[in-house]
């Protein structure tokens, strides 16, 4: 077993500020994803990395920045914060082999 | 376009009844899986396949990657079943997966 780590749960910003949120996970999983869901809605793909140093855009990727440190840690960067912007943060891994999908807790995001 | 369309948007069953919910692809996807997001937003992973059926208590998943369409049946519903199902589909050689916008469960006594 094993568990993924979103880190700040709650993150309340500014509008214009650079936020960062912060995933870790101890599965030991090869791909990394962060996606985005408003409320009531689905999950939006924002970017996503197959291996350390690797970096994919998803769907929704203007607007945000990633970076994969190393092969346990991804995080996302919001590059300038909309104002009454509100939405949680989803980072999720799987195996190279591309099997199930497990997910974080997410961190939810308000920006005044 | 949506390459996942969920349907119905929304369901309500009553306790010890069952339904499907279903995933129509637009285009060629290797594999589907399945989720449920509970009420404190938890996402939860029911079931992956790349082909056939797969069963797990009161759930049953099917993918037919050939007409491009998957199914989940819920049979005896409980309370407890009640949240968000979301399958979430990918073309094969690519690690992309995408979400459709779900299916809001609501089971009654």
């Amino acid at each position: 077993g094993g568990i993924i780590t979103q880190t700040p749960k709650f993150l309340i910003g500014q509008e214009g500020q650079k936020l960062t949120l912060k995933c870790q996970q101890n599965f030991n999983h090869d791909t990394m994803y962060w996606y985005r869901q408003d409320s009531g809605k689905g999950l939006r793909l924002i970017y996503y990395s197959i291996t350390e140093n690797d970096l994919q855009k998803g769907d929704l990727s203007e607007g945000y920045d990633a970076s994969r440190e190393k092969k346990s840690s991804f995080s996302l960067t919001v590059t300038s914060a909309q104002k009454n912007e509100m939405a949680v943060f989803l980072c999720a891994s799987r195996t190279i082999s591309n099997e199930r999908l497990f997910f974080g807790h997410g961190t939810k995001l308000s920006v005044l | 376009g949506d390459q996942v369309e969920q349907s119905p948007s929304a369901l309500s069953l009553h306790e010890g009844t069952g339904s499907a919910l279903r995933c129509n692809f637009t285009t060629t996807m290797r594999a589907v899986q399945w989720f449920q997001q509970n009420s404190r937003g938890s996402l939860i992973n029911l079931f992956y396949l790349a082909s056939g059926t797969k069963e797990n208590g009161r759930l049953k998943s099917t993918f037919n990657s050939k007409e491009s369409y998957s199914t989940l049946h819920i049979r005896d519903a409980q309370l407890e079943d009640s949240g968000t199902y979301f399958c979430a589909a990918e073309q094969g050689g690519s690690a992309k997966l995408i979400f459709g916008e779900g299916t809001k469960l609501t089971v009654s006594s």
